[in-house]
């Protein structure tokens, strides 16, 4: 069974740069699209992009200049940079598998909450 | 691109069958067979309950049902149960980037 882990800060000041891992357990992360999904409070998903396991790259528009992922394979994981951050960065990310085609994420980690405060 | 357009609620009794709609452009519904729909309990990641507009996957009940006519998709849940009581997402490819929808709480009376 594949399992899905976010770590990192859950903490980041304005105008820094949010970082997040994404372990992946019970399954190899290669040959699959990776991706990272938000959700402030109380609102709904945004997706902020995906990363091939060959390291090709997809961002949301509305994000593509602030960020970055990338992928180690070696220790099955992958990883968000979004820098310039602020409060309106503020939310639950996820990490899921996109797995047989575009939009079929079969896989999500549990979540983790980014604050962004001073 | 925008969010694809959900209704913010939609309510049911037990039993009952309801349809959630999610609106979008030929540049995303519209033009790729490429919707999924999500459900989300309180708290806890979204699941996969439709993909490729109508395909379950293994495991979901074949109470989900979806289906596209232009640029709208639509999830269709029949004989509702207390445990459907959830926030609903749909998503589409929009040609590299996906959306999703606004969600939809679903609220079993």
């Amino acid at each position: 069974q594949v399992q899905l882990q976010e770590s990192g800060p859950g903490l980041v000041k304005p105008s820094e740069t949010l970082s997040l891992t994404c372990t992946v357990s019970g399954g190899s992360i290669s040959s699959y699209y990776w991706s990272w999904i938000r959700q402030p409070a109380g609102k709904g998903l945004e997706w902020i992009g995906r990363i091939y396991t060959s390291g090709s790259t997809n961002y949301n528009p509305s994000l593509k200049s602030r960020v970055t992922m990338s992928v180690d394979t070696s220790k099955n994981q992958f990883s968000l940079k979004l820098s310039s951050v602020t409060a309106a960065d503020t939310a639950v990310y996820y990490c899921a598998r996109e797995a047989g085609g575009y939009t079929i994420f079969d896989y999500w980690g549990q979540g983790t909450l980014v604050t962004v405060s001073s | 691109q925008s969010a694809l357009t959900q209704p913010a609620s939609v309510s049911g009794s037990p039993g009952q069958s309801i349809t959630i709609s999610c609106t979008g452009t030929s540049s995303d519904v519209g033009s790729y067979n490429l919707v999924s729909w999500y459900q989300q309990h309180p708290g806890k990641a979204p699941k996969l309950m439709i993909y490729e507009v109508s395909k379950r996957p293994s495991g979901v009940s074949n109470r989900f049902s979806g289906s596209k006519s232009g640029n709208t998709a639509s999830l269709t849940i029949s004989g509702l149960q207390a445990e459907d009581e959830a926030d609903y997402y749909c998503c589409s490819y929009a040609g590299s980037p996906v959306v999703f929808g606004g969600g939809t709480k679903l609220t079993v009376l």
